[in-house]
């Protein structure tokens, strides 16, 4: 079956901008989790959505917001992007049964900010 | 606070043979574990995961783990290296709060010589 789907892959945007980035889970899954990931800090934790619903949340400020639609697709958005969002956006989809439930990461968007 | 720590930054290892990568973990309770390992450009890929049970856990690729719990230690593990397994690894453990957040260590680059 098709795996997580991420798009798009390579994205340059301008100090100050917005940008939405879109990951399509595994069918089936209706957990989505996002994560930055940068040379300096790692991987980190952003949020996770499940049914439409954000059920946890990371460090990180109000710029970065999520949401989930009915059919578990999900959108993470940063708005008035700064030179420090440059970075590896990953998504990764799970049944969403709690702690030990496996994720499965798509590939990335490489996330340029000039 | 839930940590993942991994102290070693780059190993080079020779083709054939053997490998450990460390990864310590801080966690108030059983901790859900798990080693992902991601190659240039891609995604995670699980490895391996513990829960409960058998401390010794087997993962795809021939990689096993090892958890110790009097040393807080998730040791990752494969007796013969190939050249195919260069590749960055991460250590991580369940957040604790509900849903599946994961907490990473900064990852360790694993090189294979010939």
């Amino acid at each position: 079956k098709a795996g997580v789907t991420q798009t798009p892959r390579y994205l340059i945007k301008t100090r100050g901008q917005q940008v939405t980035l879109s990951c399509s889970p595994i069918s089936g899954h209706r957990s989505v989790s996002w994560y930055q990931q940068t040379p300096g800090q790692g991987l980190q934790f952003l949020f996770e959505y499940f049914s439409e619903t954000q059920r946890n949340k990371g460090n990180f400020p109000g710029r970065f917001s999520g949401r989930q639609f009915s059919n578990s697709r999900s959108e993470m958005n940063v708005s008035t992007l700064e030179l420090g969002d440059s970075a590896l956006y990953l998504c990764a989809s799970s049944l969403g049964g709690g702690r030990g439930t496996e994720a499965f990461f798509g590939q990335g968007t490489r996330l340029t900010v000039v | 606070a839930q940590s993942v720590t991994q102290p070693d930054i780059h190993i080079t290892v020779s083709e054939g043979a053997s490998l450990e990568l460390r990864c310590n973990y801080s966690y108030g309770a059983t901790p859900y574990l798990f080693w992902y390992v991601q190659s240039p450009g891609q995604g995670l890929q699980l490895l391996l995961k513990y829960f409960s049970g058998d401390t010794l856990v087997q993962g795809i690729k021939g990689f096993e783990a090892e958890f110790k719990r009097s040393q807080s230690s998730f040791n990752l593990r494969k007796p013969s290296v190939h050249w195919s397994d260069a590749a960055e690894y991460f250590c991580a453990v369940g957040s604790g709060q509900a849903g599946t957040a994961l907490i990473f260590g900064k990852g360790t680059t694993l090189s294979v010589s010939s």
